[in-house]
């Protein structure tokens, strides 16, 4: 099974303060990657697909990308409403596999 | 506006059954593959189960191969899980997703407990 091994496990950070989550996959998965945010008691929404794509309707504030094996999330200036956690997916092969989750707190 | 509504969850004790639906509406069913994937509590996301679009293709997770079965009826836009064997251990919300994990559903709650 392919490990998605992603970090930090959790943070603190500020409104405005730019954020970056990164996931490393244990083979190449290609661009099979989505992100998602998750927040408590609802289901898993996907923020960016094929590592680089922003979902409709996600604001531009997110953004993903990829080098070699090693994927990240990037949100540029952090709102209320991101408070949340976040997991890498991969899609390249079953079984689909996620990463740990990070959690992003208010400082 | 792409809908999966799952449904059949509930309390059910270690080595019973429960059947999970999951209604889509929004899109042509028969034309995406689908997936279960499960969040126990506290925990984090869980690959459970892939089915192709005919159903021709299925895979599923170690943790419960042999115990659940996933099938689809596309006359009726529907995906199912049949799960049988519980154990405490499969206690968790599980969702439907379509394709890649572009949408899911908001989830049923299974508790195995006795």
């Amino acid at each position: 099974d392919i490990q998605m091994t992603q970090s930090p496990s959790s943070l603190s950070a500020s409104v405005g303060d730019r954020v970056t989550i990164t996931c490393r996959a244990s083979q190449s998965i290609s661009t099979y990657l989505n992100w998602y945010q998750q927040k408590p008691g609802k289901a898993p929404k996907v923020l960016i697909y094929a590592a680089s794509n922003l979902q409709s309707g996600v604001p531009s504030r997110f953004s993903g990308s990829v080098s070699g094996t090693d994927f990240t999330l990037t949100i540029s200036s952090l709102q209320p409403e991101d408070f949340a956690t976040y997991y890498c997916q991969q899609n390249y092969n079953t079984p689909w596999t996620f990463g740990q989750g990070t959690r992003v707190e208010i400082k | 506006e792409v809908q999966l509504v799952e449904s059949g969850g509930g309390l059910v004790q270690p080595g019973g059954s429960l059947r999970l639906s999951c209604e889509a509406s929004g899109f042509t069913f028969s034309n995406y593959e689908m997936n279960w994937v499960r969040q126990a509590p506290g925990k984090g996301l869980e690959w459970v189960s892939y089915i192709s679009r005919t159903g021709n293709s299925i895979y599923y997770a170690d943790s419960v191969k042999g115990r659940f079965t996933i099938s689809r009826d596309n006359t009726k836009n529907s995906l199912f899980l049949q799960m049988n064997s519980l154990r405490v251990e499969d206690t968790a919300v599980y969702y439907c997703a379509r394709g890649k994990g572009s949408d899911w559903g908001q989830g049923v709650l299974v508790t195995v407990s006795s």
